[in-house]
Parts: C-alpha cells; structure tokens; sequence
C-alpha cells in the first residue's frame, strides 16, 4: 500500500450519462475526502467520511453528487446525468483521524471530460 | 464559512532568491494551516503546516509564520531551485474540523528561473 489510489485516471463522458469514480485510502486511515479541482483553482471540498459515516455532505455541488464508502475502506463518488460544467479534477485524500492525526495525503485524481 | 485568500497568484524568482507567499483566513476559529505543493499533473503534496498555537514552523529552506490576531499567515522558500517550480496552495481547517477538511487559497504559480 503506497499511498492513495483512485481509478479511473481519466474518464471521457456524454452529457447526459452518469460516471462513477472509485477511491482507496491508505489501509489505516479512518477518514476519506472527495475534492474537485477546476483549471487554475485551488480544490474544492465536497464531502468527506469517517469509516462508513458520511459526516459532511453539505458542500456536494447538487444532487446529482453522491459518495459511498459502504464498508469504511473504498469510497466511490457517483454524478448522475453529467454536464460540461462537471468537467474537472476529482480527488481523493484520506487521513488517520483520531489517535495519531495524520495530515491528508491525495490521490492522483480523476481526470473527468464531458463532451 | 471560511474563506481563503492568497496572494501572489504568480510569482517569479531568480535561483537562489528568496519567495514569500501570504494567505489570509476569515474564521477565526481556525486551527490548522497546511501549505501544498502541486506540480504539473500531479496530486497535491504537503510541504509544511501549522497549528494555531504555534507562531513559526521551519523545516530546512521552507518556514511558515502564523498572525492569529491579523488572520493571516505566510510561506517562505530561501535559496530557490528549480525544482521548486510548482503551484502552492494554502489551506485552513475550519474550528472542528480534521487535516483533511480543508479550504484551499486559489493557489501561487511559483517559477524559479536559472
């Protein structure tokens, strides 16, 4: 386990169709973020889990975002009925929260273009 | 909420200059202060961070300092490389929140010319 993973690297969509990104945190880490990150633009918070609690979904862009994490490992964060305007960077961090707080560490992200 | 401002967007040295970064935060609650690194494609990297209770942090050619009262802090570089060429961003961590419920400043675009 070297750091965080997410899958698909790059993901080219139509309008219209729903896409889903897949997250792993380092093994030991209790809490996982989603961010979105636009050209030229710090990211963005979305949401983030403790385990398999979702404690902060306020800041999801609409209700066409909604994120997973059903056992506490892996996370997936869904956008229905995607639009250009979704086009961005998603990622993922995850950090040890609790004993031993740990900064967060990122994930490559997911490049996602909807054409 | 919280907000992060951060200035320069750009900024350009020599190699061998030094580079000063500042970022201010509007919630006074705020507790913790991270500065990432991110090159050309990659993900962000943690560089250095902050607590409130601590007014300075150095960690060989880079230093952070934290104003609590002004709710402000800075990043500096010394003795510039290269390879310190990246985008810079700074962070807060709203009152409650953990290092990873972040609120990024939009970034300074470093270049370090030979």
């Amino acid at each position: 386990d070297t750091g965080v993973s997410q899958d698909p690297r790059h993901k080219i969509t139509k309008r219209g169709q729903n896409v889903t990104f897949r997250c792993d945190p380092i093994s030991e880490h209790n809490r996982l973020y989603w961010y979105r990150q636009t050209l030229g633009q710090g990211p963005e918070f979305l949401t983030y889990f403790q385990n398999e609690a979702q404690l902060e979904k306020s800041r999801l862009l609409s209700d066409r975002f909604s994120a997973e994490r059903p056992k506490g490992s892996f996370s997936t964060l869904e956008i229905q009925r995607t639009e250009q305007g979704d086009s961005a960077m998603y990622l993922c961090a995850s950090s040890l929260y609790g004993q031993g707080n740990t900064e967060a560490f990122f994930g490559q992200g997911t490049r996602l273009t909807v054409v | 909420g919280e907000n992060v401002e951060q200035h320069p967007s750009t900024l350009s040295v020599q190699e061998g200059d030094s580079a000063v970064i500042k970022c201010t935060y509007s919630d006074s609650a705020s507790n913790y202060f991270p500065w990432y690194k991110q090159e050309l494609g990659k993900r962000p990297q943690l560089i250095i961070d902050i607590r409130s209770n601590v007014g300075e942090k150095k960690d060989q050619r880079i230093a952070v300092t934290l104003n609590k009262t002004a709710k402000h802090f800075s990043l500096h570089i010394t003795e510039t490389q290269p390879e310190d060429s990246a985008v810079y961003f700074c962070a807060s961590t709203p009152y409650g929140g953990s290092q990873g419920n972040l609120i990024f400043g939009k970034g300074t675009k470093l270049s370090v010319k030979p």
